[in-house]
């Protein structure tokens, strides 16, 4: 099983659709969350980090389920700008120089 | 700021060469690290430093070496290019040791015929 597991997508909305990823991490004891933006043959650009108690940062929220292992990405109002690949990322608990990688989610907002 | 800037971005390599992709950044950037990115198998950690003259392993070290001399610089060794090594690196550095926040270069894309 790996470590970081995304759906690959390509999850496919409407311009002005909600959207949400989620992200399944192996590691119970993993302390560190984020999700980075990647657009297509460019390089990972962080997007938001995942705290404990969630966040918000415009459009884009963030939330931590550490019971069931998972994270997830929410994105309100889609735009077409939003079309991209977002990558999960987990710092384990005694890796703290290793992110790790999800395999990433594709989106594509359509007009 | 120039951030993290590899050199080259484009190259093709023969099995059996050797060649170094370069790497500098110029945001006094303690942890510095390569990644390659393969379709379906997201970025995997070669090898990494957390300062000048200190590097470590990745998940996926073999065939390549690297080495920290200076704070700026980091550069990747292809010993002996396999086919299985075509892929895109990127290199990235960061410096808040809480945060996740990685500065990637834009990206090296390498072909092993």
């Amino acid at each position: 099983r790996k470590e970081v597991e995304q759906d690959p997508g390509p999850f496919n909305v409407p311009e002005g659709a909600t959207v949400a990823f989620n992200c399944t991490y192996s590691n119970s004891a993993s302390q560190s969350f984020f999700w980075y933006r990647q657009d297509c043959r460019k390089e990972p650009k962080l997007l938001m980090s995942v705290y404990s108690s969630g966040n918000e940062d415009g459009r884009f929220t963030a939330q931590l389920n550490r019971a069931s292992q998972y994270i997830s990405l929410l994105i309100r109002d889609s735009k077409l700008s939003d079309s991209a690949t977002y990558l999960c990322v987990v710092i384990p608990n005694n890796a703290g120089n290793m992110l790790t990688f999800g395999g990433g989610t594709r989106l594509m907002v359509k007009p | 700021n120039a951030g993290v800037t590899q050199t080259p971005k484009f190259q093709v390599l023969k099995t059996g060469q050797s060649m170094t992709l370069q790497c500098a950044q110029d945001m006094n950037h303690e942890y510095m690290s390569w990644y390659r990115q393969d379709p379906g198998m997201g970025l995997r950690l070669i090898h990494y430093s957390v300062g000048a003259g200190i590097t470590d392993q990745g998940e996926v070290p073999n065939g390549y070496n690297v080495s920290r001399s200076t704070t700026e610089d980091f550069p990747l060794r292809l010993l002996s290019a396999a086919p299985s090594q075509t892929s895109v690196y990127f290199c990235a550095s960061r410096d808040d040791w809480d945060t996740g926040e990685l500065f990637f270069g834009e990206g090296s894309r390498l072909t092993v015929l």
